[in-house]
């Protein structure tokens, strides 16, 4: 079974401070790994995604993430936090095992604040 | 783009009602999901679709039932409303292409209370 621990429920930056926000996984096979962000009142929107390849991944609003296999966390960052940047961020996992639903098993979520 | 669409976006339940969450999506995807989103739980998978005329059971299926007659359209039932199912729930669709690396779009959800 696959599983995602976001051990932090909520972070607080400082506006222009980087921010970090954690994600672990656990998975049976190589993992695809995926971050969401979630605004007040509204859906999630797809961030970032590594597939394979380099461990940096890059995505939308200057986020970036990086996945690191020997401690199986998959952290997003961003160098610059802004106060728009508030919101509610999910990590998810799904495994490449061949399951036919592809389903996304997502974190808890990490509510970030971004303090002006 | 009109993309996942939920209806309604707000519903108040007395206990033991019914009610359908129609879930639309105009991408032609395959796939299609319902979660409930509770706090300090995430996202939870309810049920699932691989394609027109077929779903399957997720995480927490019981008191729920799912149909999907169209292509584009996913239906998610309560048959006998109960107070824990108060909950937001989000529908999701993903085309086939790509496989496992394929992301979801979601609704922007419907915000169930159950009294």
């Amino acid at each position: 079974a696959q599983s995602v621990a976001q051990p932090e429920d909520q972070v607080n930056v400082a506006e222009g401070n980087p921010l970090t926000v954690k994600c672990t996984y656990s998975v049976s096979g190589n993992p695809y790994l995926f971050w969401y962000v979630q605004y007040p009142n509204r859906g999630l929107q797809f961030l970032l995604k590594y597939i394979t390849g380099d461990n940096l991944v890059k995505g939308s609003y200057g986020f970036e993430a990086e996945f690191n296999k020997s401690q199986t966390s998959f952290h997003l960052k961003k160098p610059s936090a802004l106060v728009s940047d508030s919101a509610l961020y999910f990590c998810a996992v799904r495994d490449n095992s061949g399951a036919g639903s592809y389903q996304l098993t997502f974190g808890k979520g990490t509510k970030l604040s971004v303090i002006p | 783009n009109a993309g996942v669409t939920q209806t309604p976006k707000f519903r108040v339940l007395k206990t033991g009602q019914s009610m359908t969450l129609l879930c639309a999506q105009d991408m032609n995807h395959e796939y299609m999901y319902w979660y409930r989103q509770d706090p300090g739980m995430g996202l939870r998978l309810i049920h699932y679709s691989v394609g027109e005329g077929t779903t399957a059971k997720g995480e927490v299926p019981d008191g729920y039932n799912v149909s999907r007659l169209k292509k584009q359209n996913f239906l998610l039932g309560l048959e006998s409303a109960a107070p824990s199912q108060t909950s937001v729930y989000f529908c999701a669709s993903r085309p086939r292409g790509g496989g496992a690396t394929a992301e979801a779009f979601f609704g922007q959800g419907t915000r169930l209370t159950v009294v």
